[in-house]
């Protein structure tokens, strides 16, 4: 059960695009279509952004897109706002009832 | 409107134990897993266990294996995590979180509550 691997920090200006990793192994992010990304803002509840690698739900701006090729998973984010500074941690079925998380990225709006 | 809210945070001594609730509505809460996620004081995301809709299938996390147990009233729509055994490292803030999928595992999580904190220290 060893956490994803993320950058810990990528940053943007306002309008550009940045992309986040996520590395596993094939027993999590490699094995499943099942890979996950959550927003965090400070003292706040994680937001889920995308889901099953590339899905988003209802009510997540189309500027957040994910992706994934062999172990790695990767979330860009088009068009950077400010309220899109935060912290983003990505997360990956492992097999049963259980998932692991990434350490998590800081992005920052320059 | 899905709604989920945790209670039963608090400080406890190491060697101690704590019960969590989760309360929920909005949702038919027995056709969904349920996990709990804590987070450290400044650090990421953990997974600490899992719940199946049914409660007949649980897991955990190594960290808490042993320690920890989860489990769910459907007739209340409320989760549950006995936490044992109580160390410093447990210190966080502990998330419950639902299950994107009705009939499957926790494969991702759509509806988080506020969280509640533990304090472990003597």
């Amino acid at each position: 059960q060893s956490a994803l691997t993320q950058p810990r920090s990528v940053s943007g200006s306002p309008g550009q695009s940045v992309t986040i990793s996520c590395t596993g192994t094939s027993s999590d992010v490699g094995g499943y279509n099942y890979v996950s990304w959550y927003q965090q803002h400070p003292g706040k509840a994680p937001k889920l952004m995308i889901y099953d690698v590339t899905r988003r739900p209802s009510g997540v701006p189309d500027r957040f897109s994910g992706s994934k090729s062999g172990n790695t998973a990767s979330l860009t984010i088009s068009g950077l706002q400010a309220e899109d500074e935060a912290d983003y941690y990505c997360c990956s079925y492992a097999g049963g009832y259980s998932v692991v998380f990434g350490g998590g990225t800081k992005l920052t709006v320059l | 409107e899905v709604q989920l809210g945790e209670s039963g945070g608090g400080l406890v001594q190491p060697g101690g134990s704590l019960r969590l609730s989760c309360a929920t509505s909005g949702f038919t809460f027995s056709s969904y897993a349920m996990t709990w996620v804590r987070q450290a004081p400044g650090k990421g995301l953990e997974w600490v266990s899992g719940i199946s809709g049914s409660g007949g299938s649980t897991y955990y996390a190594d960290s808490v294996k042993g320690r920890f147990i989860i489990s769910r009233d459907n007739s209340r729509n409320t989760l549950y995590l006995q936490m044992n055994s109580l160390r410093a490292e447990d210190t966080a803030v502990y998330y419950c979180a639902k299950g994107g999928r009705a009939a499957a595992g926790p494969i991702y999580f759509d509806s988080w509550g506020q969280g509640t904190l533990v304090t472990v220290s003597s």
